[in-house]
């Protein structure tokens, strides 16, 4: 079972910055919170990850809260190929698992 | 270029065969994956396998077998016992056998469909 929720859908503008949240209040210590994104009929893509520290690569940004409790995947610019299901995945060092649950449909308009 | 090729994109079969879906990656990753994918859902670890030789159940395996005899290829089996295997099938790997602390790299997938 998925540790996460998300909204179901949102709609961004393009070139806006996109906010995804993400709600994982029951997270442990030693848990990591991964996003990945799939595009339409494509196998799924790792964006990033965190333990407790905010994050930022090429892709996008992840904000944790202090507690731990829930988290935001931050596009900055959003363009119309970022439309996608994205997935928030909280998992355990040492688990082989990923848990996908149904995910977020973002939508990018022009 | 390195990375994870699945074959075939689409694939039919009648019920009742078993089906072979192909999986190799050029990347040197140890850990490799089969996931299951319905419409609307998230993905569903089928199995997985962190070395050569070796490989474990995942959530789903009933109906599915695996092998995995060279580091660069993990190909899955559907057989007549899955009772429903009309999906999406998707394909991972990722470095070594830290599991998911390496990210995993997916393949384009194969849609399967029994008629």
């Amino acid at each position: 079972d998925a540790k996460t929720t998300q909204p179901p859908s949102m709609d961004c503008a393009e070139g806006r910055a996109a906010n995804l949240p993400c709600n994982h209040s029951t997270i442990s210590g030693n848990e990591y919170v991964y996003w990945y994104r799939q595009i339409h009929s494509q196998g799924p893509q790792y964006i990033i990850h965190g333990l407790k520290n905010n994050e930022t690569n090429e892709m996008a940004s992840l904000i944790i809260t202090e507690d731990r409790k829930s988290s935001t995947l931050i596009l900055p610019h959003a363009t119309l190929r970022d439309t996608a299901v994205y997935y928030c995945i909280v998992t355990w060092d040492g688990s082989e698992k990923l848990v996908f649950g149904k995910g977020m449909k973002l939508t990018v308009n022009p | 270029d390195g990375g994870i090729t699945q074959s075939p994109k689409y694939l039919f079969r009648k019920e009742g065969q078993n089906v072979t879906l192909s999986c190799e990656q050029n990347l040197n990753h140890d850990a490799m994956y089969w996931y299951r994918q319905d419409p609307g859902q998230g993905l569903r670890l089928i199995y997985y396998s962190q070395i050569v030789n070796d490989f474990q159940k995942g959530d789903i395996a009933e109906g599915y077998s695996v092998s995995r005899e060279k580091k660069e290829s993990f190909p899955l089996t559907v057989t007549s016992a899955q009772k429903n295997p009309t999906a999406f099938y998707l394909c991972a790997s990722s470095i070594g056998a830290r599991g998911h602390r390496d990210e995993q790299f997916f393949g384009p997938g194969t849609r399967l469909t029994v008629l």
